[in-house]
């Protein structure tokens, strides 16, 4: 079964850092893309970005480009998203999520969730 | 950027079919996917590719695409079906992918 648990979140000051974690079990980690969606307070779904297999495919949605930076370390079968010059408005649950293709571009869709992992920006 | 739009919300009888609409330009070109979220829960896949039920799901929600807009629809809707639901889609924008999600429907049972 597939498991994804983030880890991270929490209670950040704006202009400050964070670097969310998800491990992953009950697949090939590093035979599948992965993706962070986010979701504000009764807010809707915002996908931020995704990663290939082998990281050499990266996509970010425009709003956190150059803000936040996606990684994989598939021999510790983890996803990580460094969130940087944190917001106001990035505080929401950030989800880590499994594609069903080996890319990020657009092959596949979000076949797992996690649970997600709670940012509040906030001074 | 493309766009995904859905009604705010849907009210449906026990019994009866919720239909979900999610329109964007020429979407039948597109593969639609939809994911149900219920309150405090992360979301689930039900629907990918247009119209492929996602393992364990009941067939009582199904799929379409055509033209502008993609549906998803729950037929003899029970209590259990009350939740947010996303419709989603990949397109391109200046040779580069991006992903987008509807707004998101409320489905409230009666």
């Amino acid at each position: 079964e597939v498991h994804l648990v983030e880890s991270g979140g929490g209670l950040a000051q704006p202009g400050r850092s964070l670097t969310l974690s998800c491990a992953a079990s009950g697949f090939n980690f590093d035979d599948f893309a992965m993706h962070w969606v986010r979701q504000a307070p009764g807010k809707g779904l915002e996908w931020l970005s995704g990663i290939s297999w082998n990281s050499v495919g990266i996509e970010y949605a425009d709003s956190v480009e150059g803000r936040f930076t996606i990684s994989r370390d598939n021999a510790k079968r983890s996803l990580f998203l460094q969130l940087n010059s944190l917001r106001y408005d990035d505080t929401a649950v950030y989800y880590c999520v499994k594609d069903v293709a080996t890319q990020a571009n657009g092959e596949g869709y979000f076949s797992n969730w996690g649970q997600g992992t709670m940012v509040t920006v906030s001074t | 950027s493309y766009v995904l739009t859905q009604p705010p919300s849907v009210t449906v009888a026990p019994g009866q079919t919720a239909t979900i609409t999610c329109g964007g330009n020429n979407i039948e070109s597109k593969s639609v996917h939809w994911y149900q979220q219920k309150p405090g829960q992360a979301p689930v896949l039900v629907v990918f590719v247009d119209s492929d039920r996602a393992s364990g799901i009941p067939d009582r929600f199904s799929g379409s695409n055509s033209g502008n807009t993609a549906t998803l629809t729950i037929s003899s809707v029970e209590a259990g079906d009350e939740a947010d639901y996303y419709c989603h889609v990949w397109h391109s924008r200046d040779d580069y992918p991006k992903t987008v999600f509807g707004g998101g429907t409320k489905v409230t049972v009666l």
